[in-house]
C-alpha cells in the first residue's frame, strides 16, 4: 500500500534563500511521483513529477526535485525563494499495486511562509 | 485550452438537504476523480471513473455519497442527508487515459458548508 510524509508542517524562509520540503514514500510497486501547489482559494497546480525517467525532475517556477529509491525520498527544492512561492505544497504518490489505474495519494501538506 | 471546471465554487446548505456537486473535466480526458479536502489536509480520494463507469469508489464515505457521469463526460457528486461533518473542499481532477504517471489535472473546487 502506498503512503507519503511530509516531514514539515510548516517551513519558514527568507525571501532569496533556498528552499528544502522534505517528502517521503511508501510504495509496493514503481510509483510516480509528483509535487502540487496550492496557492489560498485556487486549485492545485502541477510542479513537477516523476516517472521513472530521469531521478533529477525540473519542474515550474525553477522548482526541483530529486527521486532517491534508496531513501525512499522525493525531496523539493528551489535555489531561491520568492514571495510568490507562498503556497501549501503537496507530495503526491501514485502507483498500481492491487489497482488497474493510478491511484493517488496525497501526503498532509506543507505550509511555506516566505518572509520578506 | 479550457480546463476542468467545478460548480458552484461554493455552496452552503443546512442539515439534512440534498446537493449536487458538478464536474466538467477537459475534454477527451477519459478518467475523472473525485476528491474530498478538509481543512488543512491533503485531499483524500472518493472515487474514479474510466469512461462512464466507477471503477472505483472504494473512498465514498458512507450511502449518502453517490457520483455518476452517464456520458463519459461530466460528472456529478450527489449527497444526501448532508451533515455537519460533509463541509469540505470538494475537488474533481480529470487525466488523459490509463497511462501509467498520467498527471491529474485539478478544477478549483466546491466548497461545501452544512449549517
Amino acid at each position: 500500500a502506498q503512503s507519503v510524509t511530509q516531514l514539515d508542517s510548516h517551513v519558514s524562509v527568507s525571501e532569496g534563500t533556498p528552499v528544502l520540503l522534505r517528502c517521503n514514500y511508501s510504495s509496493s510497486y514503481s510509483p510516480s511521483l509528483f509535487w502540487y501547489v496550492q496557492h489560498p482559494n485556487k486549485g492545485l497546480q502541477l510542479l513537477l513529477k516523476y516517472t521513472s525517467a530521469a531521478t533529477l525532475v525540473k519542474g515550474i517556477n525553477g522548482f526541483e526535485a530529486e527521486f532517491k529509491k534508496s531513501e525512499t525520498s522525493f525531496h523539493l527544492t528551489k535555489p531561491s525563494a520568492h514571495m510568490s512561492d507562498a503556497a501549501e505544497y503537496f507530495c503526491v504518490v501514485s502507483d498500481r499495486w492491487k489497482t488497474s489505474y493510478d491511484k493517488v495519494i496525497f501526503g498532509p501538506g506543507t505550509s511555506l511562509s516566505v518572509i520578506p | 485550452g479550457a480546463g476542468v471546471s467545478q460548480t458552484p465554487s461554493n455552496k452552503v446548505t443546512e442539515k439534512g438537504k440534498y446537493v449536487e456537486l458538478r464536474c466538467d473535466p477537459i475534454s477527451g480526458h477519459t478518467a475523472l476523480y473525485w476528491y474530498r479536502q478538509s481543512l488543512g489536509q491533503g485531499p483524500e480520494f472518493l472515487i474514479y471513473f474510466q469512461g462512464t463507469g466507477a471503477a472505483d469508489d472504494s473512498g465514498l464515505p458512507n450511502d449518502r455519497f453517490f457520483a455518476v457521469r452517464p456520458e463519459g463526460s461530466v460528472s456529478t457528486l450527489k449527497i444526501q442527508r448532508t451533515e455537519r461533518g460533509d463541509s469540505a473542499v470538494y475537488l474533481c481532477a480529470s487525466s488523459p487515459g490509463a497511462s501509467t504517471g498520467d498527471t491529474q489535472y485539478f478544477g478549483p473546487g466546491t466548497r461545501l458548508t452544512v449549517l
